[in-house]
């Protein structure tokens, strides 16, 4: 079982709308959690971090962590075209720095 | 302020042949890192370093090795390339040093590998 599964989609959305992008992990030892966005061709970039349970909220972005269910998502408000790319989730695992990525889910928002 | 530098940024390579890739970091971060990522895997550790003068093994090291030539600079080798190696490979770094968890990794732009 891999540490860290998501959707690979594609996921697609209409402008405007809200996306909801999901990941799970399967150690409860899993102390962070980030999500990345990867644009074609592009290295990995940071969205948000989140490592208490509960909402965490960033501009039209929102993370959430479940660490009782092992489920981390993210939802973006109002999605853009711009916002149309591979997100990854990312865990941190113990206390050292090790991170497992999941594959990514494809995201294409239509204008 | 470069962030995280890689040279170089692509690469093609006969079966057999060396390279080494080169990263490099500007932010004064104790912990580095390299990761391949190929299609429909996701990005996998290759090693890390927590720190200035250790090195680790991650998910996928086999036919790798790695330098961390003082704190900013942090390579990796490939002594015999195979295709099995043809990927994009990313170097990374964070702050913290072995302990912290919540650290954000700054990626660098890539290397593409293409081993023939």
């Amino acid at each position: 079982q891999k540490e860290v599964e998501q959707n690979s989609g594609p996921l697609s959305v209409p402008e405007g709308a809200i996306a909801s992008l999901n990941c799970t992990y399967s150690d409860r030892g899993s102390q962070s959690f980030f999500w990345y966005r990867q644009y074609s061709g592009k290295s990995p970039e940071l969205i948000m971090f989140i490592y208490s349970n509960g909402d965490k909220e960033d501009g039209r972005f929102t993370a959430q962590l479940n660490k009782a269910s092992q489920y981390v998502s993210l939802l973006i408000r109002d999605s853009q075209p711009s916002d149309s790319a591979t997100y990854l989730c990312a865990v941190n695992i113990y206390a050292g720095n090790q991170f497992y990525f999941g594959t990514g889910t494809s995201l294409t928002v239509i204008p | 302020n470069a962030g995280v530098t890689q040279t170089p940024k692509f690469q093609v390579l006969k079966t057999g042949q060396s390279m080494t890739l080169q990263c490099a970091q500007d932010m004064n971060h104790n912990s580095m890192y390299w990761y391949r990522q190929d299609p429909g895997m996701g990005l996998r550790l290759i090693y890390y370093s927590a720190s200035e003068g250790t090195t680790d093994k991650g998910e996928v090291p086999n036919g790798y090795n790695v330098s961390r030539l003082n704190k900013r600079e942090f390579s990796l080798r490939l002594e015999s390339a195979a295709p099995s190696q043809t990927s994009v490979y990313f170097c990374a770094s964070t702050e913290a040093g072995w302990g912290t968890s919540t650290d954000t990794q700054y990626f660098g732009p890539g290397t593409r590998l293409t081993v023939l």
